[in-house]
């Protein structure tokens, strides 16, 4: 697609319900992100994909956090068990780390709008 | 291991007035660098990175960014600040080819009428 694409922009679930949301990178980009952002704050990195190598889970904050990457395209991050401090947007990223270009495109990381979580 | 800091948690400028957004990091080798901006209930903007060349980056909105190696700065500048340009900046560094970014705590802007 033209963008990084997220859904649902929106989502409010009660506490301890399990949540999805996905992920659409940039057709071609072979590196995706997850990001945590509280409100107006900085960024919080939960997880790195690059290509076929073995995912980057070293942000992710606890074992309810896991994130797949299915054909090497669309994402989806799965909260098991929703607690109130997960409430936060979701960003998703995605880059071309397969091209040296020094082009607008090379080696830049292209965000989605974010989907945003309240956990009431 | 790469960090970025962004001294200043605000930054008020008068319209008009230029500005600048300081950014310094940390990283072994050659760094690529980045700006984004994120205004209110959006995602991040790219707005210019620097990977090689020419010290000073020209980027949208009439931003620029000048690398600075021996004090290991990137910092953000504008010669005439718009209300337009107050939202949240945020800096960031790769350290190589196919790592990880890794980005600032961010400088929320605020450019008074």
């Amino acid at each position: 697609g033209a963008g990084v694409s997220q859904s649902p922009s929106n989502k409010v679930t009660e506490k301890g319900k399990d949540v999805e949301l996905r992920c659409d990178p940039i057709s071609g980009h072979t590196a995706l992100y997850w990001y945590r952002q509280s409100l107006g704050q900085g960024l919080e990195f939960l997880i790195y994909f690059q290509g076929n190598s073995a995912p980057d889970k070293s942000g992710l904050p606890s074992d309810r956090f896991s994130a797949e990457r299915t054909g090497g395209s669309v994402s989806t991050l799965t909260i098991q068990r929703t607690q109130q401090e997960d409430s936060a947007v979701y960003l998703c990223a995605s880059s071309n780390t397969g091209s040296h270009s020094l082009s607008l495109s090379g080696n830049t990381i292209y965000f989605g709008e974010g989907s945003w979580l309240t956990v009431v | 291991a790469q960090s970025v800091a962004q001294p200043e948690d605000q930054v008020n400028v008068a319209e008009g007035n230029p500005l600048t957004v300081k950014c310094t990091y940390s990283v072994s080798g050659n760094p690529y660098l980045f700006w984004y901006v994120q205004y209110p209930n959006r995602g991040l903007q790219f707005l210019l990175k620097y990977i090689t060349g020419d010290n000073l980056v020209k980027g949208s909105y009439g931003f620029e960014a000048e690398f600075n190696k021996s004090q290991t700065s990137f910092h953000l500048k504008k010669p005439s600040a718009l209300v337009s340009d107050s939202a949240l900046y945020f800096c960031a560094v790769r350290a190589t080819y196919g790592q990880n970014f890794v980005f600032g705590p961010g400088t929320r802007l605020s450019v008074l009428p």
